[in-house]
């Protein structure tokens, strides 16, 4: 089945305490993306990865790294997690190397205490 | 800079039709989108419009117009498992991301 996974779905962690959401396709798409979304103010990107070993920053990328190492690979790093990083992140991947339908992850929902 | 604008909320009962504006400010145009999302789930697809004009799939259509930064999604026949938010995005003039509206929450009742 195409798709996009990510884990964990869900974590509580503490402030200062790097974590990785890792995001893995299986459709062999070029273009993957990760986006954070927060009440009353939609999905807004974070990074953006067009294919393997090319990266570049969304919207909101500060507090945030992450990697294209493998096409099918595209974690989410925090180095230092924050109260303000609490939300639900979604991944997402499409074909190509510039934006068309994008497939969505099921979402990770993420608390920083 | 790019702005998205759509209605926060909106209430329909079963079976009726219901029309989501949407009206966009960018710098360029690349195409646009509408996306389904059930509370606390993954947004999934409904629809792409880089030409004027109305598409149709099924009870979902979509309109656009680029000379008044317009779209529309069209839902007909609408039943309780349409009740979700929809999302109107655009792609950014560098073809390198969507930059999504706040989106629109939809209740059907019975």
């Amino acid at each position: 089945e195409a798709q996009v996974t990510q884990n964990p779905r869900y974590l509580i962690t503490v402030t200062g305490k790097k974590l990785t959401v890792t995001c893995s396709q299986n459709m062999n798409h070029e273009y993957m993306s990760w986006y954070r979304q927060d009440p009353g103010l939609g999905l807004r990107q974070i990074y953006y990865s067009m294919n393997v070993e090319v990266t570049d920053k969304g919207d909101v990328p500060e507090g945030y790294k992450v990697s294209r190492k493998e096409k099918r690979n595209f974690p989410l790093i925090l180095e230092s997690p924050s109260p303000n990083q609490t939300s639900l992140y979604f991944c997402a991947s499409s074909r190509g190397t510039s934006i068309n339908e994008q497939f969505f992850g099921p979402g990770t929902r993420l608390t920083v205490l | 800079g790019q702005n998205i604008d759509q209605p926060t909320e909106m209430t329909a009962t079963e079976g009726a039709i219901v029309q989501i504006n949407c009206t966009y400010q960018t710098s360029g145009f690349n195409g646009l989108f509408w996306y389904q999302q059930h509370a606390g789930e993954a947004p999934t697809f409904l629809s792409y419009n880089v030409l004027d004009g109305l598409e149709e799939k099924g009870r979902f259509s979509s309109f656009l117009s680029r000379s008044k930064g317009y779209s529309y999604l069209l839902l007909k026949e609408l039943q309780m498992k349409d009740s979700a938010s929809y999302l109107c995005a655009v792609i950014n003039q560098a073809g390198t991301a969507l930059i999504f509206g706040k989106g629109t929450t939809l209740s059907v009742s019975s």
